[in-house]
């Protein structure tokens, strides 16, 4: 069964460094996987979504890549701002295309 | 943009009541999904759908039920509310099986029972 664990499970950087968040899953025979961004109180927004075939996505100052070999993805975030808070979340959709299996994300707080 | 419509930001309910928690997605999405969402226990899969009149269940579908009349429309149903309900409430949707688009979810529906 398809596992996703994400960490560290909270993070705290200052304003305008570079960071990475980590996402790792057990069966790399994935058909895509998809990061969101979650703010308090609120429903999942989709930031980007990587498939199979690729190694990376990028959108503004984010870039996801995806190295199914060794069943990792990161998302790295250029110059943080305090507008960039919230928690992070990865998920892996597998091939027969079952529900995404989720990760219990990353809580980032970018401290001005 | 597709957007996903839960009813209800927030509910205060009565153990024992019948609880109704609606979801409508405006894209055509054939796949629709609610899940609970608790501190330190992440995203759950409670019921999903892929087509009109069709349900699986998810991961912890004890106490609940779905149901999926139209398309566009699928509500979660407590049957008989207890306190260990108290949550938040995600539903979301995808267009189809097999297809590389995101999930959209909706704003939520935190729960509270009483």
């Amino acid at each position: 069964k398809q596992e996703v664990t994400q960490i560290p499970a909270a993070l705290s950087v200052p304003e305008g460094e570079n960071l990475v968040l980590n996402c790792s899953f057990t069966d790399s025979a994935i058909y895509n996987l998809q990061w969101f961004r979650q703010d308090p109180g609120k429903g999942l927004t989709s930031l980007l979504l990587i498939q199979s075939s690729q190694r990376e996505q990028t959108s503004g100052r984010l870039n996801a890549s995806l190295d199914k070999s060794s069943g990792r993805s990161t998302l790295y975030i250029a110059a943080s701002q305090p507008g960039d808070s919230a928690t992070y979340l990865c998920a892996v959709l597998d091939p027969g295309n079952t529900p995404l299996v989720f990760g219990k994300g990353t809580r980032l707080s970018v401290i001005a | 943009d597709v957007k996903v419509t839960q009813s209800s930001r927030y509910l205060v309910k009565r153990t024992g009541e019948k609880v109704f928690l609606e979801c409508v997605q405006d894209m055509d999405h054939e796949n629709m999904f609610w899940y609970r969402q608790d501190p330190g226990l992440g995203l759950r899969l409670i019921y999903f759908s892929y087509d009109v009149k069709m349900k699986e269940k998810g991961d912890i579908p004890e106490g609940y039920s779905v149901s999926r009349e139209k398309k566009e429309r699928f509500s979660l149903i407590l049957e008989s509310a207890s306190t260990n309900q108290t949550s938040m409430y995600l539903c979301a949707s995808t267009k189809d099986r097999g297809s590389n688009q995101p999930q959209h979810f909706g704003d939520g529906t935190r729960l509270s029972i009483l």
